[in-house]
């Protein structure tokens, strides 16, 4: 069953501009991570955040986590064209293995 | 480059035809998974192998057959498939343990006709 929402389903900004990603999930998680895929492509790990972490940075991501609200968001600073891309938060129940767990994903389309 | 190699990249095969998705990680991992994306649906967990031993069975069609021999190696055999199987069929890899990204392959673009 389907676990992370992400919103909005598209997003189209201009080049330069900051991109802000949000995640709903429903259950207990262990973690929360952030997949990237361009497109017919495989996914791409950009960033993991513990459940007892609330935000955390790498390079021009930043990643917070609200456990009390299910919710995840990330935000892309000073977009490029080149971080054209699907997004998608996925979550981790782990029970001996990492299961993970997709949303449907942002289409982000950045506008040179 | 992720260090997850899929085989054949894109497929084309009639309903009555047999194939073999071949998917190869040399990272050291000990999970390794089969995953569905259709167009605006999310990602669906097929197959789980930890160990080479399957623990995850997502309720799929039998005409999905998978298949681990070792830890680097997981294939997915197809038989008698429907054209609403065509999606892109990725393969990731963990290290079975918490707190640990994965790993995906490029995926192998699947069309039934």
């Amino acid at each position: 069953s389907q676990q992370g929402e992400e919103d909005p389903q598209a997003l189209s900004i201009q080049e330069g501009e900051n991109a802000t990603m949000n995640c709903s999930y429903k259950t207990s998680i262990n973690n929360l991570q952030w997949y990237r895929q361009n497109s017919g492509r495989g996914l791409v790990h950009l960033i993991l955040i513990r459940s007892n972490e609330r935000e955390k940075h790498s390079g021009r991501l930043r990643v917070t986590l609200d456990t009390s609200k299910k919710s995840s968001s990330l935000l892309i600073t000073a977009s490029r064209a080149a971080d054209t891309a699907s997004y998608f938060c996925a979550t981790s129940s782990n029970f001996g293995n990492e299961k993970l767990t997709f949303g449907t994903g942002t289409r982000l389309t950045i506008i040179p | 480059e992720t260090g997850v190699t899929q085989t054949p990249r894109h497929l084309v095969m009639g309903m009555t035809n047999k194939k073999s998705l071949k998917c190869e990680q040399h990272l050291g991992h000990n999970a390794m998974y089969w995953y569905k994306q259709s167009a605006k649906k999310p990602l669906e967990l097929m197959f789980v192998y930890s160990l080479e031993e399957r623990v995850e069975n997502n309720s799929v069609p039998s005409r999905f057959s998978p298949e681990c021999p070792n830890s680097s190696h997981l294939f997915l055999h197809l038989h008698t498939l429907q054209p609403e199987d065509s999606a892109l069929y990725l393969c990731a890899s963990s290290s079975g343990q918490g707190d640990t990204e994965a790993f995906f392959g490029q995926g192998t673009r699947l069309t039934v006709v």
